[in-house]
């Protein structure tokens, strides 16, 4: 049972150009989201969050925008850099777990050229 | 300083055998978990700790067995290794269970033969 969902894998941007991933959830019961990023042969590595009581949050290059009536979240990253180049991963606090762990989704692989 | 660590790094087995993940944080977290990230690339939760406590057991074979000697250490062991059991696994660990930002190892790339 997929409850987050990235349906874009792969994501090809230039540099200085912004990069737009998605991320769409299905359990309305969410209500705190975050982001990872991971590195080939490294953990994932949390870059912003956002929480539902908020339609956005901003930290430097990255913004999360929170759209709850359309079950839909995006990540902003302005301008590109080559060393954004990564995997991400939308996540959420398992309702059914009380919070206590996340489930991801499956990533979209960003690549940005210089 | 590595705030997760986990080794092996990659572990080359074969099917049947018994095998071991270590995982260690120095961040003072109380919360700590493995998580797998099979060939579909999702990443799923198996076991979370607690101060030492089991919290979460997500319908995981009993084949597989964490241990948390003290807070700051997670070990998983795996008996009897599977073909299926190939899998990235990453150790993860939280200052509480109410506390959603996870800092994750850097992975254990298992690989069954």
């Amino acid at each position: 049972d997929q409850q987050v969902k990235q349906n874009s894998p792969s994501l090809s941007v230039q540099e200085g150009r912004i990069s737009i991933l998605n991320c769409d959830y299905t359990n309305s019961m969410f209500d705190y989201f975050l982001w990872y990023k991971k590195y080939p042969a490294e953990g994932p590595t949390f870059l912003i969050s956002i929480s539902s009581i908020k339609d956005k949050n901003e930290d430097g290059r990255f913004t999360v925008f929170l759209n709850k009536s359309a079950k839909h979240l995006s990540l902003h990253i302005v301008p590109s850099q080559p060393g954004d180049s990564a995997v991400y991963f939308c996540a959420a606090p398992r309702a059914d777990l009380a919070g206590t762990a996340l489930i991801f989704g499956k990533g979209t692989t960003l690549s940005v050229s210089s | 300083d590595t705030a997760v660590s986990q080794t092996p790094k990659y572990l080359v087995t074969q099917m049947g055998n018994d095998k071991s993940i270590k995982c260690e944080q120095n961040l003072g977290h109380d919360t700590m978990y493995w998580y797998k990230q099979d060939s579909k690339k999702f990443l799923k939760i198996m076991f979370s700790y607690n101060n030492k406590e089991l919290i979460i057991n997500e319908t995981v074979p009993n084949r597989f067995s964490p241990k948390s000697p003290d807070k700051a250490h997670l070990n998983l062991h795996i008996n009897s290794l599977e073909l299926g059991d190939s899998a990235v696994y990453f150790c993860a660990s939280s200052q509480s269970t109410g506390w959603t930002e996870a800092f994750f190892g850097q992975g254990t790339r298992l690989t069954v033969v």
